[in-house]
């Protein structure tokens, strides 16, 4: 199974900040890695899909980067509807594998 | 608009026996990859199980269910199950069902439903 590590696993920034959460496959992924955040009660939602392309309807400060093992979410200018979990998540072989998360809280 | 509901979930006993439903709307459930994900209290994702689109429905689980859960779909009703057998405590936790289109370069889980509570207790 390949597995996902994700960095940091909390994080505490302030409405404004740029922040960057990364994602490390223990297998080559290509780019079958897609992003998700998750608020409290909610289902996930899909950010980025294809490591890089954002999903339609999702704000533009979102982005992502990377091929391989190696993966990177950013956010941009932090809004306040941003602060929720986000997890990575590999599609390239099954079982698929998500990453244990980073919870993003406000500062 | 798409959507996706799942029902079915519920207190059942340790070595019980639960079927969750996955109702789908707005898209077709057998031109899909479908997957069932799962969230115990507190924790992360975990992905269950896949059924690809097409007559031959191949599917595919995870490690933790395989032999106890089955991943099925009547095409008739769109709907989308879950049967899952010999329960274990560790199967408690919210279960979500997804949907994938096997037509794009990558695969990815766009519309997912809001998720039913699965809790094996005595």
């Amino acid at each position: 199974d390949i597995q996902m590590t994700q960095s940091p696993s909390s994080l505490s920034a302030s409405v404004g900040d740029r922040v960057t959460i990364t994602c490390r496959a223990s297998l080559s992924t290509n780019i079958y890695l897609n992003w998700y955040q998750q608020k409290p009660g909610k289902a996930p939602k899909l950010l980025i899909h294809g490591a890089s392309s954002l999903q339609s309807g999702v704000p533009s400060r979102f982005s992502g980067s990377g091929s391989g093992t190696d993966f990177t979410l950013t956010i941009s200018n932090l809004q306040p509807e941003d602060f929720a979990t986000y997890y990575c998540q590999q599609s390239y072989a099954t079982p698929y594998t998500f990453g244990q998360g980073t919870n993003l809280e406000i500062k | 608009e798409v959507h996706l509901v799942e029902t079915g979930g519920g207190l059942i006993q340790p070595g019980g026996s639960l079927r969750l439903s996955c109702a789908a709307s707005g898209f077709t459930v057998s031109n899909y990859y479908m997957s069932w994900v799962r969230q115990a209290p507190g924790k992360g994702l975990e992905w269950v199980s896949i059924i690809y689109s097409g007559g031959g429905g191949i599917t595919y689980y995870a490690d933790s269910v395989k032999g106890r859960f089955t991943i099925s779909r009547d095409n008739s009703k769109n709907t989308l199950y879950l049967q899952m057998n010999t329960l274990r405590a560790e199967d408690t936790a919210v279960y979500y069902c997804a949907r994938e289109d096997p037509a794009v370069e990558t695969y990815y889980m766009d519309v997912w439903g809001k998720g039913t509570t699965v809790t094996v207790s005595s």
